[in-house]
């Protein structure tokens, strides 16, 4: 079975600082993973994903994210936060042959502090 | 544009009625999913579908089925509603593909409270 963690429920961040929020999963083969955004009485909006090829992944609105193999992570990445950015922020795992059924993490809340 | 809906976005109902909540897609997107999220478990699948007469059961489905007759429509019934059920409800789409790589596109959410 396929599983996704984030490990921190909230990061808390200050206006311009880097802004990392971390992801990491348990599948078997290889993962498609996905990262998505939901901004308050609002649904999930894609911000990226990883399919294969370049390990760095570039995104929405300045967002990125890194997959490393080795680690089983995928976690996601902003150099400068806005306030803009305080929203939910959800990680997500897909293998192939498990069709195209999607495995959320439980959420990691940021809050950018001006 | 292409988009995604969910009607209504509020429904406040009572234990044991029988609840439809709404998806339409013009996306003309053949997979269509159903999420609810809650406190403390992110996204758990309900139900999905890949094409017009196909459903399948996710990890969460008891309680709840959904019927697809067109390529739009992915209506979620709950027969009897349990406050259990309370809950923020998503619909999701994606094309269908050998990559399985597709993105999913969600609508705005229900939010379901049942008393």
């Amino acid at each position: 079975a396929q599983s996704v963690a984030q490990p921190e429920d909230q990061v808390n961040v200050a206006e311009g600082n880097p802004l990392t929020v971390k992801c990491t999963y348990s599948v078997s083969g290889n993962p498609y993973l996905f990262w998505y955004v939901q901004y308050p009485n609002r649904g999930l909006q894609f911000l990226l994903k990883y399919i294969t090829g370049d390990n760095l992944v570039k995104g929405s609105y300045g967002f990125e994210a890194e997959f490393n193999k080795s680690q089983t992570s995928f976690h996601l990445k902003k150099p400068s936060a806005l306030v803009s950015d305080s929203a939910l922020y959800f990680c997500a795992v897909r293998v192939k042959a498990a069709g195209n059924k999607l495995t959320f993490g439980g959420g990691t809340r940021v809050l950018v502090k001006p | 544009d292409a988009e995604i809906t969910q009607s209504p976005r509020h429904k406040i109902t009572e234990t044991g009625r029988q609840v439809t909540l709404a998806c339409h897609q013009t996306w003309n997107h053949n997979n269509m999913f159903w999420y609810r999220q809650d406190l403390g478990h992110g996204l758990r699948l309900i139900h999905y579908s890949y094409g017009v007469q196909d459903t399948n059961k996710g990890e969460v489905s008891d309680g709840y089925s959904v019927s697809r007759s067109n390529t739009e429509d992915l209506p979620l019934t709950l027969e009897s509603a349990a406050s259990s059920q309370t809950s923020v409800y998503f619909c999701a789409s994606s094309e269908s593909g050998a990559s399985g790589a597709e993105t999913q596109y969600f609508g705005p959410g229900t939010r379901l409270l049942v008393l």
